[in-house]
């Protein structure tokens, strides 16, 4: 079965930081990817997606990921963090001979040092 | 509307009662997804429609779940006879088509006690 992995529960970075949320999928094609964030008490926001071509993406508010098949993961990527950043980071997949249903990993939960 | 849209954002209902949570995707928007949401968790797969018909209900833990969908647009999740275990917040996503990106609502957070 599809799944999605997010090995880090919690990440705290300080502000300027870089950041690297990990993470990897397994499915045996190449599914749609994506990247969602949450804040407290609101829904998921999209922040990027990967369907297909270059594997580097940007997204909304400074973020980008790169999809490396070779380790099947998707890491999102900023090269200098602000406060307004900390929330939930979710990834998903869409395995693309299926029914389109999106598989979320657990989260990992940013945390930004002033 | 501008967005997905949930009904009611919030409820609260005793053990053993019926309850119905609302969507309205985005206008036009084919796809249209359920999702639960329990604390610390990501979100997980309950039912996807593509217009009027569910797509995949696998998702759906036991028959005390439903969902229909009936004029390809607003849905209505219903879950009967609720348990404190459902206690959660379903979430609601939509999309153009299978192969563009899902917009989420704000959630129904619900509370069974």
């Amino acid at each position: 079965a599809q799944s999605v992995t997010q090995p880090d529960i919690h990440i705290t970075v300080s502000e300027g930081a870089s950041l690297e949320l990990r993470c990897n999928y397994s499915y045996g094609a190449t599914p749609y990817l994506f990247w969602y964030v949450q804040s407290p008490g609101q829904g998921l926001q999209l922040l990027l997606k990967y369907f297909s071509g270059d594997t580097l993406v940007q997204g909304i508010k400074g973020f980008e990921a790169e999809f490396k098949r070779s380790q099947s993961s998707f890491n999102l990527r900023k090269p200098s963090v602000h406060w307004s950043d900390a929330a939930e980071y979710f990834c998903a997949v869409v395995e693309t001979s299926g029914t389109y249903k999106y598989i979320f990993g657990t989260g990992t939960r940013l945390k930004v040092l002033a | 509307g501008a967005g997905v849209s949930q009904t009611p954002s919030n409820k609260v209902t005793e053990k053993g009662k019926y309850v119905e949570l609302r969507c309205d995707p985005i206008s036009g928007h084919t796809a249209l997804y359920w999702y639960r949401q329990s604390l610390g968790q990501g979100p997980e797969f309950l039912i996807y429609f593509q217009g009027t018909g569910a797509a995949d209900d696998s998702g759906l833990p036991n028959d005390r779940f439903f969902a229909v969908r009936p004029e390809g647009s607003v849905s209505t999740l219903k879950i009967q006879r609720t348990e404190r275990g459902d206690s959660a917040v379903y979430l609601c996503a939509s999309s153009l088509t299978d192969t563009t990106e899902a917009f989420f609502g704000q959630g129904t957070r619900l509370t069974v006690v």
